[in-house]
């Protein structure tokens, strides 16, 4: 069975990095072809792909975030780590991790993990 | 970036009813469209990849059709359990999504 499960702060103020972890089991990220993202829906809004990381550690980003974060993976713990940095009230969303075996849908997904921003 | 927009935004129907949801794309995608479901308070189910094939376990009336830049997602006979938000997403260039159809009961 395969799951994934996000973990980290509830609460970040502004200004502060966030970091996210992901642990997942009944797969590997070793595996040719096998990816994880991080997204997020801000609260009633629409989803929003975030980072991808592959078997071959390599790492791609959201153009309009992508100096904010970074990705990245240990293969041995079963876990994909997300830091954003720079948090901003507008970052106040459900944040997800997602299988995604060859880059193409996200066919597993975490329970996700509420992140608000607030001074 | 590739931009998505569904119509409607929301959508009533009743049970029994045959429900059309589309999604655009601001350039050609071929068929690299996915649709997903998801109910309040729950990560996106994956329903349909390649614009029309069905992921297991996903009810046969769900099914979805098109190419390049129109797609459509069609419930035959709407479920009590299908009342939901459905979302479609491009992986043609990079991974974006559309901003959601909201399916509420009439």
């Amino acid at each position: 069975q395969v799951t994934l499960r996000e973990s980290g702060p509830a609460l970040v103020k502004p200004t502060q990095t966030l970091t996210l972890t992901c642990t997942f089991s009944g797969f590997s990220l070793s595996t040719s072809g096998m990816c994880v993202s991080w997204l997020r829906q801000p609260p009633g809004k629409a989803l929003e792909w975030l980072a991808l990381i592959d078997w071959d550690d390599d790492k791609y980003y959201s153009t309009s975030l992508k100096t904010r974060l970074t990705i990245s993976k240990d293969t041995s713990k079963n876990q994909v780590v997300l830091t954003m940095t720079n948090m901003d009230p507008v970052d106040t969303a459900t944040y997800y991790c997602a299988r995604m075996p060859y880059s193409r849908t996200f066919d597993i997904w975490g329970q996700g993990t509420m992140v608000t921003v607030s001074s | 970036d590739i931009q998505m927009t569904q119509s409607p935004s929301t959508l009533s129907a009743s049970v029994g009813d045959r429900v059309t949801i589309t999604c655009r794309a601001s350039q050609s995608i071929s068929s690299w469209l996915a649709w997903y479901q998801q109910k309040p308070g729950k990560a996106p189910k994956l329903l349909i990849y390649d614009a029309s094939s069905l992921e297991s376990g996903v009810p046969s009336r769900f099914s979805g059709s098109g190419s390049g830049t129109e797609f459509t997602l069609t419930i035959s006979s709407l479920q009590p359990d299908d009342f939901a938000t459905y979302y479609c997403q491009q992986y043609n260039s990079e991974w974006t999504f559309g901003q959601g159809t909201k399916v509420e009961i009439k």
